[in-house]
């Protein structure tokens, strides 16, 4: 089956440790995405990849990095820089270019201990 | 001002009933739309998807696009318990990298 796989499903983070969310797609889509979820709110874009080793800045990237090593992989990285980690992450892939729709993954839940 | 309003909620409506689900923008400039329903607890999935403005109809979900009065909604018919759950309003630019600018959602409950 084709799809978006995340994990963990459930995270826990001390206070100023790095964790790293993971994110693999079998879809063949060359753009991937990271956003994270607050109660209330929209699903706000931390980083995105539109090809193999090229990333860009969301609206929230502070306190987060991501790679792009593979075509499938898009792993990211919650640094102790990030002062309100606990979120809601969904991790997203679609067709590279304008309209191409966005299928997202299960999502996992990072809560700081 | 928000670039994308939603109403967050919660809706709550008897089974059957014709649900009708909203989203205002101020980015004349958005082409592409879509909703997405989220149970709790798991990813959106993509339910409807449209470009530039009119209606799409996809079984017991229907999704129009005023552009001219920069509005989208959603319609359920039939409404069932499934159908339970938040519905996220999405758009975006064209010329750009997909970059889409979501709404907060609406939780809906469908009751028996």
């Amino acid at each position: 089956d084709g799809g978006i796989t995340q994990s963990p499903k459930y995270l826990f983070r001390k206070e100023g440790q790095n964790v790293t969310l993971s994110c693999e797609q079998n879809l063949n889509h060359d753009a991937m995405y990271w956003y994270r979820q607050d109660p209330g709110q929209g699903l706000r874009l931390i980083y995105y990849s539109q090809i193999v080793n090229d990333f860009q800045k969301g609206d929230i990237a502070e306190g987060y990095s991501v790679s792009r090593e593979k075509k499938e992989s898009f792993p990211l990285t919650v640094t102790s820089a990030q002062k309100n980690p606990t979120a809601f992450y969904l991790c997203a892939s679609s067709i590279a270019g304008d309209g191409g729709e966005q299928f997202f993954g299960p999502g996992t839940r990072l809560t700081v201990l | 001002q928000k670039e994308v309003e939603q109403d967050p909620g919660p809706l709550s409506v008897p089974e059957g009933a014709i649900v009708s689900l909203n989203c205002t923008y101020s980015n004349s400039a958005f082409q592409y739309f879509m909703w997405y329903r989220q149970y709790s607890r798991k990813g959106p999935e993509l339910l409807m998807y449209t470009y530039s403005s009119g209606n799409k109809e996809d079984g017991r979900f229907t999704a129009q696009v005023d552009k001219s009065s920069k509005y989208i909604s959603l319609f359920i018919r039939d409404s069932q318990p499934s159908d339970s759950a938040t519905y996220l309003c999405a758009m975006s630019l064209s010329g750009g990298y997909n970059k889409l600018i979501f709404g907060a959602g609406t939780r809906l409950a469908v009751h028996p």
